[in-house]
């Protein structure tokens, strides 16, 4: 099965600029999550869908910040207007439905922004 | 607070070696308790889940409820072991959220 995909894989921007990041997950799997990794520091929890609907987001920073997932397929994360503390890297996880027994995420490569 | 600690920033260790990470959690339910592992220029991935109480690359993991931890355990460290392990517990108080330790980053020394 194809795994977990991300685009762009290197996303440099200017202070003040928006991006724009998509996941595809696994076929199939209803469970979507958006983490953050900032430079030397731990994996963050951002915010998780189940299908289309937001279960949790808890994790986002601001209002800056804009996740979607229409039709339960991919997702995108927006960021508007970028800040500097936003570089770092986004990854992308997706499991399949938790009723069917615990499933572990299947992570993306990952998206490494830089805001300069 | 739900919190995994990972004490231990880096570690080194010699090839044959024993090597221990550390992981403590904090979790008032009843925890789910993932190791990850990113090995370099690959993603991040699952190692090993508690609830398996399986083996993975000789690496085991046992959750010790008494202490909250879930510390990974290997004997002999060999070098393509080095990586960065993240430790991570799913909670269930929220539909299949899960969240990851700050990660220890280990290197196997020839």
């Amino acid at each position: 099965e194809a795994g977990v995909t991300q685009f762009p894989s290197h996303s440099v921007i200017e202070k003040g600029q928006t991006v724009t990041l998509r996941c595809d997950p696994i076929s199939g799997h209803d469970n979507l999550y958006w983490y953050r990794r900032v430079m030397g520091k731990e994996i963050k929890f951002l915010l998780h869908f189940v299908k289309e609907s937001k279960q949790d987001e808890s994790g986002m920073p601001n209002n800056r910040f804009l996740a979607e997932r229409t039709g339960g397929t991919y997702s995108t994360l927006k960021v508007q207007p970028a800040e500097l503390e936003d570089s770092g890297v986004y990854f992308c996880a997706s499991s399949q439905d938790q009723r069917t027994g615990v499933s572990p995420l299947h992570f993306g490569n990952g998206t490494r922004l830089t805001v300069t | 607070a739900q919190r995994v600690t990972q004490p231990e920033k880096l570690l080194s260790v010699f090839k044959g070696a024993p090597v221990e990470l550390k992981c403590n959690y904090s979790y008032s339910g009843s925890p789910e308790l993932f190791w990850y592992v990113q090995y370099s220029r690959q993603r991040l991935q699952l190692l090993l889940r508690h609830i398996s109480r399986e083996s993975i690359k000789g690496f085991t993991a046992d959750l010790n409820k008494g202490e909250t931890s879930f510390h990974l355990k290997k004997p002999f460290a060999q070098e393509e072991d080095s990586a960065m392990y993240y430790c991570a517990v799913r909670l269930k108080t929220s539909y299949d959220k899960v969240i990851f330790g700050p990660g220890t980053s280990l290197s196997v020394i020839p």
